[in-house]
């Protein structure tokens, strides 16, 4: 149980392009989702806490019109990347965190994004 | 806020030795601490964690051990496997939020 995937996994733009990337939860339903940033051979930043059917909660410094965030269901957020450049590329991750749980997360595989 | 700092930041160790991972943490009132481990390129899988009502927890080869007074939690890796190469994060709860250490990349040598 508690199967997180994304998608997808690898994904190449052209700057100015927007891109998106979603993140379900397989087999249980997540109140909230959280997106990380991951740059290599670095920790992982927490950029934005999703929570179903209200706004994300963006984290200081994280661009919410660049990072736009959906959460339209308790299996479902996506993390679109708009108007991307070259400084955006990076491995983006993603977590889930089922209602019966406080801190257990879930991680998603990544989608590693790189823009020309 | 909460914060994080894990040392080493690089691990070296011979095949069958032990290997530890240090985290302090700042804010008294946390009281979950995972463990992750990050292979090249894929995500990170949790492969213990800890509450503050206890100060040790064992998994075969893994062992995490919390020190609450200190503020720190520390990983034990014993006869260390060359599988065990990784990149190793642990995590303190913010709320809801987790905030992850640096990281420490160990590299077990055959």
């Amino acid at each position: 149980g508690a199967v997180v995937s994304q998608h997808p996994s690898r994904v190449i733009c052209k700057s100015g392009t927007s891109v998106k990337i979603e993140c379900r939860s397989l087999d249980f339903q997540a109140t909230t989702m959280f997106w990380y940033r991951q740059f290599p051979k670095q920790s992982l930043m927490l950029m934005a806490t999703s929570n179903e059917g209200s706004k994300a909660t963006y984290e200081q410094g994280v661009e919410k019109d660049k990072f736009l965030i959906n959460h339209a269901s308790l299996t479902l957020s996506t993390l679109t990347v708009t108007s991307a450049h070259p400084e955006d590329s990076s491995f983006y991750i993603c977590s889930a965190r089922t209602s019966g749980t406080f801190y257990e997360q879930y991680f998603g595989p990544g989608t590693r994004l790189t823009v020309t | 806020g909460e914060n994080v700092e894990q040392h080493p930041s690089t691990l070296s160790v011979q095949e069958g030795d032990s290997a530890v991972i240090k985290c302090t943490y700042s804010d008294s009132a946390s009281n979950y601490f995972p463990w992750y481990k990050q292979e090249l390129g894929k995500r990170p899988q949790l492969i213990i964690d800890i509450r503050s009502n206890v100060g040790e927890k064992k998994d075969q080869r893994i062992a995490v051990t919390l020190n609450k007074t200190a503020k720190h939690f520390s990983l034990h890796i014993t006869e260390t496997q060359p599988e065990d190469s990784a990149v190793y994060f642990c995590a303190a709860p913010r709320t809801y939020k987790y905030i992850f250490g640096t990281g420490t990349r160990l590299k077990v040598l055959a």
